[in-house]
């Protein structure tokens, strides 16, 4: 079955821990993308690549890098310049001519602080 | 700067009742919009996605229609059912960008 996978489902940060989330997907999507979802709130853009070995800005990447080595691998990374990283973070991914096409998105990773 | 509303917040309807989410946008400018679901603690599952031409697309007991002219779209669910409590969220897509903005959802409750 082609999907999305993300892991860890449950991470937990210490201070000052840079830690990664994994996004893998086997749907031959060319752009992928990476949400946070705060309680109440609609999912705000953090990073998106359109193909491999590029990638963007969304509108809150300060404290998160990532990674577009392989089309099917979008990892991203909550770093200790994150201040307030404890969310519901999801990864989607769709064809290249996203306009035309829906996301699809996996079951999330939600990370906490210790 | 483009924003997406969804009212209301939260509803709780009878099963078997029709029902309308409504969710409205700020610029007309939209490629096109996508309804999706989301359960609890879940991602998020593609409903309908309509684009810029159309009016309105239907899967189902779905029927979700636009109007862009007045920066609203409404998703139709017909003879609810319990399994359909969950979040739904509109999410619309400006031109030229693979950028999409989303709504903060409606929670919906059928009571069986």
């Amino acid at each position: 079955d082609g999907g999305i996978t993300q892991s860890p489902k449950y991470l937990f940060r210490k201070e000052g821990q840079n830690v990664t989330l994994s996004c893998e997907q086997n749907l031959n999507h060319d752009a992928m993308y990476w949400y946070r979802q705060d309680p109440g709130q609609g999912l705000r853009l953090i990073y998106y690549s359109q193909i491999v070995n590029d990638f963007q800005k969304g509108d809150i990447a300060e404290g998160y890098s990532v990674s577009r080595e392989k089309k099917e691998s979008f990892p991203l990374t909550v770093t200790s310049a994150q201040k307030n990283p404890t969310a519901f973070y999801l990864c989607a991914s769709s064809f290249d001519r996203a306009r035309d096409q829906p996301q699809h998105f996996g079951d999330g990773t939600r990370l906490s602080i210790l | 700067k483009q924003e997406v509303t969804q009212i209301p917040a939260a509803l709780s309807v009878p099963e078997g009742e029709n029902l309308v989410l409504n969710c409205s946008f700020t610029d007309s400018a939209i490629y096109n919009l996508q309804w999706f679901r989301q359960d609890p603690g879940k991602g998020l599952t593609s409903l309908l996605l309509i684009q810029s031409s159309q009016r309105e697309q239907t899967s189902g007991r779905l029927n979700a229609s636009l109007d862009k002219s007045s920066g609203r779209s409404t998703l139709y669910i017909a003879a609810s059912q319990p399994g359909d409590s969950a979040t739904y969220l509109c999410a619309v897509s400006t031109s030229g960008t693979y950028k999409y903005i989303f709504g903060t959802g409606t929670r919906l409750k059928v009571l069986a």
